[in-house]
């Protein structure tokens, strides 16, 4: 059974700082995996789709990698700002169950202006 | 282009009380979702429609919660009689096809007293 976990459980930085969010995944069999961001009330926003041969996407101050062998991907983002705060999470489409995407619990991100 | 809408977006209802959710996917989508998003915790999964036809309800709890999609549009998600540990966001998303981006809506907020 595929599962799915994002370390750290929150983060906060101070405006301008790069970082890097961690998407773990423990079957690499997988279809494609997404990050997507998720406002306080919101539904989430889609933000990259990475498909399982491709090892990165980028997308303005946006980037994330993947590493199927190992079971990981992560979300760089640089230069944070405020309106950066969110919850990120990641999601992978597996393979072999069905292909309906397994979501982690997220990342809740503060940036401090 | 519009999004995935939802609604209502907030209810309130006791126990044993019955709730049905509303969902339109975007225009020409054929794939459905319906998760159920516990607050802290990431989306799960409860059924994935294409077209009018069910591919995975299998995290469907289906002695209280049923879903329909009868024209392979808009889709309802009922739950009947409510528990406590039903308060949560059912979110509802879509697709062109199983293995696109998922857009999300903006979800609605069941909480249970």
């Amino acid at each position: 059974k595929q599962e799915v976990t994002q370390i750290p459980a929150a983060l906060s930085v101070p405006e301008g700082e790069n970082l890097v969010l961690n998407c773990s995944f423990t079957d690499s069999a997988i279809y494609n995996l997404q990050w997507f961001r998720q406002d306080p009330g919101k539904g989430l926003t889609s933000l990259l789709l990475i498909q399982s041969s491709q090892r990165e996407q980028t997308s303005g101050r946006l980037n994330a990698s993947l590493d199927k062998s190992s079971g990981r991907s992560t979300l760089y983002i640089a230069a944070s700002q405020p309106g950066d705060s969110a919850t990120y999470l990641c999601a992978v489409r597996p393979r072999n169950y069905g292909q309906n995407f397994v979501f982690g619990p997220g990342t809740r991100l503060s940036v401090l202006p | 282009e519009a999004g995935v809408a939802q609604s209502p977006r907030y209810k309130i209802i006791e126990k044993r009380q019955s709730v049905a959710f509303w969902c339109n996917p975007i225009s020409g989508h054929a794939t459905l979702y319906w998760y159920q998003q516990i607050l802290g915790q990431g989306p799960k999964l409860l059924i994935q429609f294409q077209n009018n036809g069910v591919v995975d309800d299998s995290q469907l709890p289906k002695d209280r919660f049923s879903a329909e999609r009868l024209k392979g549009v808009d889709s309802t998600l009922k739950i009947q009689p409510a528990k406590l540990e039903d308060s949560a966001v059912y979110l509802c998303a879509s697709s062109y096809h199983s293995g696109n981006t998922i857009y999300f809506g903006e979800g609605s907020w069941l909480t249970v007293v």
